[in-house]
């Protein structure tokens, strides 16, 4: 069965610090595989998507995520996080066929110190 | 309009109460998703729509869960006979059903649903 694990309930950093948020999916084949971001309130806003070619992925607001096939991981990366990135970070996985069920992992809370 | 878009935002019932969510997607798109967050079982798929059938509907939890969509637009989620654990955030999603899956679901901003 497909799931998606994020080992981080919560994470803390220094504004201008690195971030590096992790999700491990388990899928029988290549997933599609998505990163959401939700702040306070609001509903959930594409950060990235893989589906395929260059395992590098650029997304919005400066993130980018690397899927590793061998370690069935699509971490998510920003060399500098600002306090407006403070929210919850969801990775996905999406079935490959006609349509996106989507599988989310439980989150990972982002809290930016000053 | 321009996004996804949900009513009420917020939605207060007594339990044993109906309650009916309604969504409007982005126009044009043919998919529809529905989507539960709730504190324990994190964000759970529900139901899809793909125009105004259903071909998934593995993640209703219960019969007491219904849902329509018609003319592949506005899509109504109905909880009968609500419990306590039906409380949560019901998220709907729309994405234009592109060749193979490979295309972007839209969230709203959900329905926060509250039975006391």
């Amino acid at each position: 069965a497909q799931s998606v694990t994020q080992p981080d309930i919560h994470i803390t950093v220094s504004e201008g610090a690195s971030l590096e948020l992790r999700c491990n999916y388990s899928y029988g084949a290549t997933p599609y595989l998505f990163w959401y971001v939700q702040s306070p309130g609001q509903g959930l806003q594409l950060l990235l998507k893989y589906f395929s070619g260059d395992t590098l992925v650029q997304g919005i607001k400066g993130f980018e995520a690397e899927f590793k096939r061998s370690q069935s991981s699509f971490n998510l990366r920003k060399p500098s996080v600002h306090w407006s990135d403070a929210a919850e970070y969801f990775c996905a996985v999406g079935a490959r066929g006609g349509y996106n069920k989507l599988i989310f992992g439980a989150g990972t809370r982002l809290a930016v110190h000053p | 309009g321009a996004g996804v878009s949900q009513s009420p935002s917020n939605k207060v019932t007594e339990k044993g109460k109906d309650v009916e969510l309604r969504c409007d997607p982005i126009s044009g798109h043919t998919a529809l998703y529905w989507y539960r967050q709730s504190l324990g079982q994190g964000l759970e798929f529900l139901i899809y729509f793909q125009g105004n059938s259903a071909p998934d509907k593995s993640g209703l939890p219960s019969d007491r869960f219904s849902a329509e969509r018609t003319g592949g637009s506005v899509s109504t989620l109905t909880i009968q006979r609500t419990q306590q654990e039906d409380s949560a955030v019901y998220l709907c999603a729309s994405s234009p059903q592109l060749a193979g899956g490979t295309d972007t679901q839209y969230f709203g901003p959900g329905t926060r649903l509250t039975v006391l």
